[in-house]
């Protein structure tokens, strides 16, 4: 089955901190990746998202990331976070046009 | 983007109940699915639901103990049946917009139940 891995359950960092957080599918075919983000108390946002073109791509709130076809990953980066980037952050992947399938989130806390 | 709303935000049930939740998005949508989020855990995807059909159910998940409605494009329902305290958890509604692309998904603000 297909799956989608994000290795950092937990991760803590200070504010100026630069950010990677690592996410990983599995093979089958074209994919279409995208970040969301969860705020405390709020829904799912949409952060950033890959179809085509150039594999680095720019989301909101200063936030990047690659995808890096030959290592089936999708890396989100930020230089310096913010107090306020403490959210959850979750990777998604679809295959051809298929459902979403989520990977197991990211908790960030950015201490201030 | 849209606006979606879902009814209840949240809700405490006793075991054995069962509970609708409505989903409402203000914009046209061509997908429409129901996803669940159990504490500390990522979203796992229930099922989508089809206009004036039957819903497609993932692995896992049965019509008896979720069944779907789907009357229009902008309008679905949850119900969770026969509930548990396994049943606990933040139930979402997601959709495609109409002239978005499949799997660029926005989310309802979620319902959180809890189940005595």
């Amino acid at each position: 089955a297909q799956s989608v891995s994000q290795h950092n359950h937990h991760v803590i960092l200070s504010e100026a901190a630069s950010l990677e957080l690592g996410c990983n599918y599995s093979y089958g075919g074209t994919v279409n990746l995208f970040w969301y983000v969860q705020y405390p108390g709020q829904h799912l946002q949409l952060l950033l998202k890959y179809f085509s073109g150039d594999p680095l791509v720019k989301g909101i709130k200063g936030f990047e990331a690659e995808f890096i076809k030959s290592k089936f990953s999708f890396n989100l980066r930020k230089p310096s976070v913010q107090w306020s980037d403490t959210a959850e952050y979750f990777c998604a992947v679809s295959w051809a046009g298929n459902m979403l399938t989520f990977g197991g989130g990211t908790r960030l806390m950015v201490k201030p | 983007s849209a606006v979606i709303s879902q009814k209840p935000s949240r809700d405490i049930c006793q075991r054995g109940t069962s509970l609708t939740i409505q989903c409402q998005v203000d914009s046209q949508v061509t997908m429409m699915f129901w996803y669940r989020q159990q504490p500390g855990q990522s979203l796992t995807l229930i099922a989508t639901a089809n206009q004036g059909s039957e819903a497609t159910y993932e692995s896992g998940f049965v019509i008896d103990k979720f069944p779907i409605s789907r009357p229009n494009l902008t309008f679905s329902t949850l119900t969770v049946s026969n509930m548990s305290p396994e049943d606990s958890s933040i139930y979402l509604c997601s959709v495609v917009l109409a002239g978005g692309i499949t799997g660029e998904l926005f989310f309802g603000e979620g319902s959180r139940l809890t189940v005595l």
